[in-house]
Order: structure tokens, then sequence, then C-alpha cells
């Protein structure tokens, strides 16, 4: 069965702060992908990154960069240099490599607030 | 953006009338699914569709019926609403040409409340 674990419920920083957001997820397929989503405050649903199971390359767009081990199911995201805008609920999720289902399992959620 | 509209955006009702909540698609995506936000649960799938015809039960399916008779179209069904459903519903699409496990695209949500 797949899970995913995001331990952090709320987070709050002052602007300019660096800020990780943890991902510890639970599969038993060797094939499997992650993502992250943002969920800001006008409440729709934004797609981050996706990342397959056999590319532990971090990866980094602008001040969010992301780290996959996993040797410690882990798929943290971290945002450099925060701001107010940043401000959201951010969602890991896990989708194992399925033909007949494609869905994902989420996280419950961290809610980032930065504060000006 | 995805094409995808979820209606109604909002929707008050009576405990034990049935509701039906639509989604579209203009993407041709192949896999289409619903799922339910509620505080401290992130979001949870209550059903999903792999095709026309084609669905299956997700993690909280118990009260709710899908049925999808169009690639563009999904529709989610409370039987008998009750307060337990009060909820954020969102419609999601993915897999283009039959592509596997790529990312999801989400509706705008439907605020569904039972009073």
């Amino acid at each position: 069965a797949q899970k995913v674990t995001q331990a952090q419920t709320e987070i709050s920083v002052v602007e300019k702060e660096d800020v990780t957001l943890d991902c510890v997820y639970e599969t038993r397929d060797t094939t499997y992908y992650l993502f992250w989503y943002k969920q800001p405050p006008s409440g729709e649903l934004v797609f981050l990154i996706r990342r397959n199971s056999f590319d532990e390359q971090n990866e980094i767009s602008g001040r969010y960069s992301w780290n996959f081990q996993k040797s410690t199911s882990s798929f943290n995201f971290t945002i450099t240099a925060s701001q107010v805008v940043d401000s959201a609920v951010y969602f890991c999720a896990l989708s194992e490599a399925r033909v007949d289902n494609n869905d994902m399992r989420f996280g419950a959620g961290t809610r980032l607030t930065v504060k000006p | 953006d995805a094409g995808i509209t979820q209606s109604p955006r909002h929707k008050v009702t009576e405990t034990g009338t049935p509701v039906t909540l639509r989604c579209h698609q203009t993407e041709n995506h192949r896999y289409m699914y619903w799922y339910r936000q509620d505080p401290g649960h992130g979001l949870r799938l209550i059903h999903y569709s792999y095709g026309v015809k084609d669905t299956d039960k997700g993690e909280v399916s118990d009260g709710y019926s899908v049925s999808r008779s169009k690639t563009e179209d999904f529709l989610l069904t409370l039987e008998s609403a009750t307060s337990s459903q009060t909820s954020v519903y969102f419609c999601a699409i993915s897999a283009p040409r039959g592509a596997l496990n790529t990312e999801a695209f989400f509706g705008q949500g439907t605020r569904l409340t039972v009073v």
C-alpha cells in the first residue's frame, strides 16, 4: 500500500528565510512517481514538480529545489529566500506505476505562512 | 491552463437528497478522478476512471457513485447526502495520449455543504 506523510502541519517563517517542507513516502513498488503541488489561498491546485523513482538527481527551479533520497524514502522541498507569495498549503503525492490506475496518494499537506 | 470545468462551484443541499457534481474536460485525457479535500486529510481519492465506462473505487468511495459515458465527462453522485460529505470536491485529469503517471491537473473545486 502506498502512503505519504507530511509531518509538518504548519510552518511559519519570516520573509527571506529558507524553509524546507518534508515528505516521506511508503511504497512496495520499485517504479513510482512523486509530485509536489501548491494550493494558494485562492484554492486551486498548482502542479510544481514530478519525479520518477529512477531519477535521484536533485532539481532546482529558481528559488525552489527538491531533494529526492530513495535511501530514506524522502522527497523534500526547499524554498530559498521565501516570499509572502509563497504562503500556501503544499502537498506531496505518490503515484505507483499501474496501467489501470494512475491515481495519486496525497499527504495531508503543510501550511506555510511567510510573514513580511 | 488545462481545460477542466467543474459544476456547480458551490452547492448547499439538505441531508438525504441526491446530488450530482459534473466534471468536464476538453483535453482528451484518459484518466479522470474525483478527490475530496478535508482539513487534516489532504486530498483523498473517491473514484477514478481509466476510460469510458471504466471506473473503480478509491480510498473513500462509500456513499458515492460515478459514471463516465463520454471521454470528456465524469459525474460524481451522492445518492443520499449526509453531513459527513460536506467537503471541497476536486476533479482531476491525467495521462494525455495514454501516457502513464503524468502529473494531474485539477479543476477549480466544488464546495458542497450538506445541512
